[in-house]
């Protein structure tokens, strides 16, 4: 099955800790986003990448890092410095160069959800 | 740049009554259009997109949406709502794959 996985589900951090949210496709898109979600406030882009090696920020990445080693996988880290971390973050991947540059659709993981202690 | 609006937070409608989820976006060219759904603790599910050409669109789940260029909307609609049918809904709106805008979300309850 064809699909974008996101790990783990749930995930609690303390305070002035970094924790990595973990997500993975096998949908061979060359292109991959983390949002933040939050109540009444719709998706709000943190990264993006379109290729390989390359990401770019988006409109909230202050406190948030990323890497693009591979294909698949497009890991967030959320700093210490990320001062309300608490929210649902989502995954997606689209075709991105393949698609010949114009908007594709893209598709989501299930989430993971990360509560500050 | 564009946005989305979606100006309901929260619609109530009775099982096997009609529904349309309203979605204006602001935008100077022809945008990309999309719904997603999204059941509580999950993650979102394409319903349909506009892309061009017909201006009536069919998506999964017997929703459809319907562009209209002259009100900017691209509101969602279902005949017969079931009760499987409660959960948030996001309009979308893309330029390029770097900048697509949600909407803030409208939360569908179904009435028994």
């Amino acid at each position: 099955d064809g699909g974008i996985t996101q790990s783990p589900k749930y995930l609690f951090r303390k305070e002035g800790q970094n924790v990595t949210l973990s997500c993975e496709q096998n949908l061979n898109h060359d292109a991959m986003y983390w949002y933040r979600q939050d109540p009444g406030q719709g998706l709000r882009l943190i990264y993006y990448s379109q290729i390989v090696n390359d990401f770019q920020k988006g409109d909230i990445a202050e406190g948030y890092s990323v890497s693009r080693e591979k294909k698949e996988s497009f890991p967030l880290t959320v700093t210490s410095a990320q001062k309300n971390p608490t929210a649902f973050y989502l995954c997606a991947s689209s075709m991105g160069l393949a698609s010949g540059g114009a908007t594709d659709t893209q598709y989501f993981g299930p989430g993971t959800r990360l509560t500050v202690l | 740049a564009q946005s989305v609006t979606q100006p309901d937070i929260h619609i109530t409608v009775s099982e096997g009554a009609s529904l349309e989820l309203r979605c204006n976006y602001s935008y100077g060219a022809t945008p990309y259009l999309f719904w997603y759904v999204q059941s509580p603790g999950q993650g979102l599910q394409l319903l349909l997109k506009y892309f061009s050409g017909d201006t009536l669109v069919q998506g999964i789940k017997g929703f459809e949406a319907e562009f209209k260029r002259s009100q900017s909307s691209f509101n969602l609609r279902k005949p017969s709502v079931h009760w499987s049918d409660a959960a948030e809904y996001f309009c979308a709106v893309g330029v390029n794959n770097n900048d697509m805008r949600f909407g803030a979300g409208t939360r569908l309850t179904v009435k028994p």
